[in-house]
């Protein structure tokens, strides 16, 4: 078991709808980032968050919008999603974003299926 | 963007014998890491190589760096069947004199038969 945790597991979803993924950890981590992950692929980084501020969007749509409630939580709101956004989305964290380029800790992911 | 390239794309090896992976990548580093993913998981963090060394050791890993060729390889020594996953290299640039996030390669399926 990793110390990042992220809610759901899975989930499908309409292209219509409206839902929210969740991440969660307890150590302490400065910074925290959702990552997208297609089959057979590396990760590929969506959003950096660093002392609770969004620090790196690269290029994202808008269909995919980050939240930081505090420096434990990270949340991913979906919203008219298409069936390519299906993928493994993970969530990490580590101690700050700064120059020693901090080894991530990752959750298990949510795997997303759109239809 | 992807910086690092990884080969193989895929290894599989007999349970006992060592599996080498290699990572080139394209820009100066701060540092160099590698990663292991089992199969619908998290990656899970196995060893960061800083930019002024040039091996190091973490139970049966081994991990080298040569930045003068801009590649680092991860040996495996008496592999066990638990180590077949994929294996990422992933590295930390300097760009603008900060290093700000980490580029993984594209990755190694590694896996061992017992």
């Amino acid at each position: 078991d990793t110390e990042v945790t992220q809610t759901p597991k899975h989930l499908v979803m309409g292209m219509t709808n409206k839902k929210s993924l969740k991440c969660e950890q307890h150590m302490g981590h400065r910074a925290m980032y959702w990552y997208k992950q297609k089959a057979k692929k590396p990760p590929e980084l969506m959003f950096v968050y660093s002392y609770e501020k969004l620090s790196i969007n690269e290029s994202v749509p808008s269909r995919f919008s980050p939240e930081c409630p505090n420096s434990s939580l990270l949340n991913l709101h979906l919203h008219a999603l298409q069936p390519e956004d299906s993928a493994l989305y993970l969530c990490a964290s580590s101690q700050d974003e700064g120059i020693t380029g901090s080894p991530l800790h990752f959750g298990n992911g949510t795997r997303l299926t759109v239809t | 963007s992807q910086q690092g390239e990884e080969d193989p794309q895929a290894l599989s090896i007999q349970e006992g014998e060592n599996a080498t992976m290699n990572c080139s990548y394209k820009t100066s580093i701060n540092n160099l890491q590698w990663y292991r993913q089992n199969s619908g998981r998290g990656l899970v963090h196995l060893i960061l190589i800083r930019s002024n060394e040039r091996e190091k050791h973490s139970g049966r890993l081994r991990v080298t760096l040569d930045t003068s060729k801009k590649s680092s390889s991860l040996l495996i020594t008496a592999s066990r069947a638990a180590d077949t996953a994929s294996y990422f290299c992933a590295t930390a640039a300097i760009s603008s004199g900060s290093a700000r996030q980490l580029t993984f390669g594209s990755g190694t399926q590694l896996t061992v038969l017992p």
